[in-house]
């Protein structure tokens, strides 16, 4: 999950593993909620998003899971490839439709 | 489309001097915005813009400047380089204005800039 500081959370896996990435938000205001992935060197690329109506989404191997509740999100990777290494990104709204605040990150280390 | 370029990729300036981070996108997005990320954290919001003409304040927004004369450039602005300046920049766009499940930010390449 995410945290404070200078170290970024780090998530192993071995190649064709399930990944499970999560993120605590803390804005109860925020209704909009967004997962990204960044390479090395490149700009933020928009995964999945989901909207607070919802507690559940799914895309091609990624599943997104929302728990309103205990303010909890987390990202789902089915069969995780070499390619999905990077740092995931979660933001949130805060009820805004004009800003999203992002979380600090977790980086993904997929081993082959 | 090119997307969401941004120019130049790499700077370095010395304290005191001033500098203009370019960003453009062909997608004819209404919003575009800039955001700051620094080594261990998430991006943060520095300023945004709804439309030509109208911009406003994002969590981070002391030591620059933007403006909005284009639906196209979004330029952000540094009056006087501090090393608390020291950063990469991205800059973003969607459409349409609000948040919608279907909408997509997207961000450019990023421009990583060091202040002596």
């Amino acid at each position: 999950g995410e945290s404070v500081g200078l170290h970024l959370p780090t998530l192993s896996v071995q190649e064709g593993d399930n990944s499970i990435i999560n993120c605590a938000y803390s804005n109860s205001a925020s209704d909009y909620f967004i997962w990204y992935k960044q390479e090395s060197g490149k700009g933020p690329q928009f995964i999945i998003d989901i909207r607070s109506n919802m507690d559940k989404r799914q895309g091609q191997r990624v599943t997104v899971l929302l728990n309103k509740t205990v303010k909890h999100l987390s990202l789902q990777i089915a069969a995780t490839q070499p390619g999905d290494s990077a740092v995931y990104f979660c933001a949130e709204n805060g009820g805004s439709n004009y800003k999203l605040t992002f979380g600090k990150g977790t980086l993904l280390t997929v081993n082959p | 489309n090119a997307g969401v370029t941004q120019t130049p990729k790499f700077q370095v300036l010395k304290t005191g001097q001033s500098m203009t981070l370019q960003c453009a996108q062909d997608m004819n997005h209404e919003y575009m915005s800039w955001y700051r990320q620094d080594p261990g954290m998430g991006l943060r919001l520095i300023h945004y813009s709804v439309g030509a003409g109208i911009t406003d304040q994002g969590e981070v927004p002391n030591g620059y400047n933007v403006s909005r004369s284009t639906t196209e450039d979004f330029p952000l602005r540094l009056l006087s380089a501090a090393p608390s300046q020291t950063s990469v920049y991205f800059c973003a766009s969607r459409s349409p204005r609000g948040f919608h499940p279907t909408d997509t930010q997207y961000f450019g390449p990023g421009t990583r800039l060091t202040v002596l």
